[in-house]
């Protein structure tokens, strides 16, 4: 029972250009939502949050959208550029319920130079 | 800050030997957790302690794995015996706030069981 999915395994986008990668979850108890960023060989490192109180969290050239309808949410990246080629993980936890954070299996993104 | 420190970096080992895991958290974070990244999946919490109680060891197979965290702040766990099906990468991860602060992580432990 996958609660969080990322159904893009993949995503290549050109240097300068914008990445979206796309997150949805199942759960209506989860209200706290997280992007890590994982390069090979090292431990994922939290990028950017957002709760449910919000539909719209920004960190520079990272955007987090919420669409609590649609249960989905999404991670804008502008401009991109070739470090930000990693695999990132959408991760949600329920602030009511057991807190646990869940994964999903990430997207790589490639940003071509 | 220093981050959240773990040992070993890679393991190999045959199946039914036992192997086990150290972990370091930051300073401070009350919150400790181990997950198991298997390849092409998203990590998945094994074990969150609060201190030194467990809080969350749903998916731990408890009859093969174990984890102690002792005074709160080093914390190891062990599998035995190993299946082939362990191999796979062991995170540890502290938060000041348990999932409703940001989760750092180690390196990992990478184990090969053969």
């Amino acid at each position: 029972d996958q609660q969080v999915k990322q159904n893009s395994p993949s995503l290549s986008v050109q240097e300068g250009r914008i990445s979206i990668l796309n997150c949805d979850y199942t759960n209506s108890m989860f209200d706290y939502f997280l992007w890590y960023k994982k390069y090979p060989a090292e431990g994922p490192t939290f990028l950017i949050s957002i709760s449910s109180i919000k539909d719209k969290n920004e960190d520079g050239r990272f955007t987090v959208f919420l669409n609590k309808s649609a249960k989905h949410l999404s991670l804008h990246i502008v401009p991109s550029q070739p470090g930000d080629s990693a695999v990132y993980f959408c991760a949600a936890s329920a602030i009511r319920g057991s807190e646990k954070l869940v994964f999903g299996k990430g997207t790589k993104l490639t940003v071509n130079p | 800050e220093a981050g959240v420190a773990q040992s070993p970096r890679y393991k190999i080992i045959e199946k039914r030997q036992s192997v086990a895991f150290w972990c370091n958290p930051i300073s401070g974070h009350a919150t400790l957790y181990w997950y198991q990244q298997i390849l092409g999946q998203g990590p998945k919490l094994l074990i969150q302690f609060q201190n030194n109680g467990v809080v969350d060891d749903s998916q731990l197979p408890k009859d093969r794995f174990s984890a102690e965290r002792l005074k709160g702040v080093d914390s190891t766990l062990k599998i035995q015996p190993a299946k082939l099906e362990d191999s796979a990468v062991y995170l540890c991860a502290s938060s000041l706030q348990g999932a409703q602060s940001p989760l750092h992580f180690g390196n990992g432990t990478r184990l090969t069981v053969t």
